[in-house]
């Protein structure tokens, strides 16, 4: 399967601690996007990048949260300082055209 | 300002019946119009789309319809069957952007 995979699929973690997301995009697509869905929601806009480069950032997008793409291939995305709020889905998707996205699987972190 | 709204949140149907899921949008810039169909524990999968140079587009049992100037788009699904039974969001990017702004989906019950 050539698809966008996202790891660990699931996290729960304390109050307090830093969690770090993994996303591999579908290896020709240089656009990666983060979403955070929760229950309930469609998915919201977190951050966009094109290759390496960070484009675009939602106002969502804490002092808390980071995220990174390197070398242009995967990409992380770093919650500091966890809050019960930030549970949710984390969806990572992408693409070749700037159109259609493709989703990975998500990732459910659970902050207790 | 940028918003998609989404009716109706629930949605039952019988087996073999159609079924159709509407959207609004803010955004008079936006000019790409995706569906996509999300099954419990999996991410969003696109399922249709439309650019703005069209009205209408069909993919067997299902159809999306663009009317720019009202600013809305509909999915249509005919002869339903219990596999199309998912959550369904409709999306819209902001225009001069890269965020894609999701409705808020819509449950779809297809009762066999």
């Amino acid at each position: 399967d050539t698809g966008v995979s996202q790891d660990p699929r699931h996290k729960i973690t304390k109050r307090g601690q830093n969690v770090t997301f993994r996303c591999d995009p579908i290896s020709e697509h240089n656009r990666l996007y983060w979403y955070r869905q929760t229950l309930g929601q469609g998915p919201e806009f977190l951050t966009y990048f094109q290759n390496e480069a960070q484009l675009e950032k939602s106002r969502l997008l804490s002092d808390r949260f980071s995220a990174e793409r390197p070398k242009g291939s995967f990409s992380t995305l770093e919650i500091q300082r966890t809050e019960q709020g930030d549970s949710a889905m984390y969806l990572c998707a992408s693409s070749f055209t700037g159109y259609e996205q493709y989703f990975g699987p998500g990732t459910r972190l659970t902050v207790t | 300002g940028e918003n998609v709204e989404q009716h109706p949140s629930t949605l039952s149907v019988q087996e073999g019946d159609s079924a159709v899921i509407k959207c609004t949008y803010s955004d008079s810039a936006s000019n790409y119009f995706p569906w996509y169909k999300q099954e419990l524990g999996k991410g969003p999968q696109l399922i249709i789309d439309i650019r703005s140079n069209v009205g209408e587009k069909k993919d067997q049992r299902i159809a999306v319809t663009l009317n720019k100037t009202a600013k809305h788009f509909s999915l249509h699904i005919t002869e339903t069957q219990p596999e199309d039974s998912a959550v369904y969001f409709c999306a819209a990017p902001r225009g001069g952007g890269f965020k894609t702004i999701f409705g808020a989906g819509t449950r779809l019950f297809v009762k066999a």
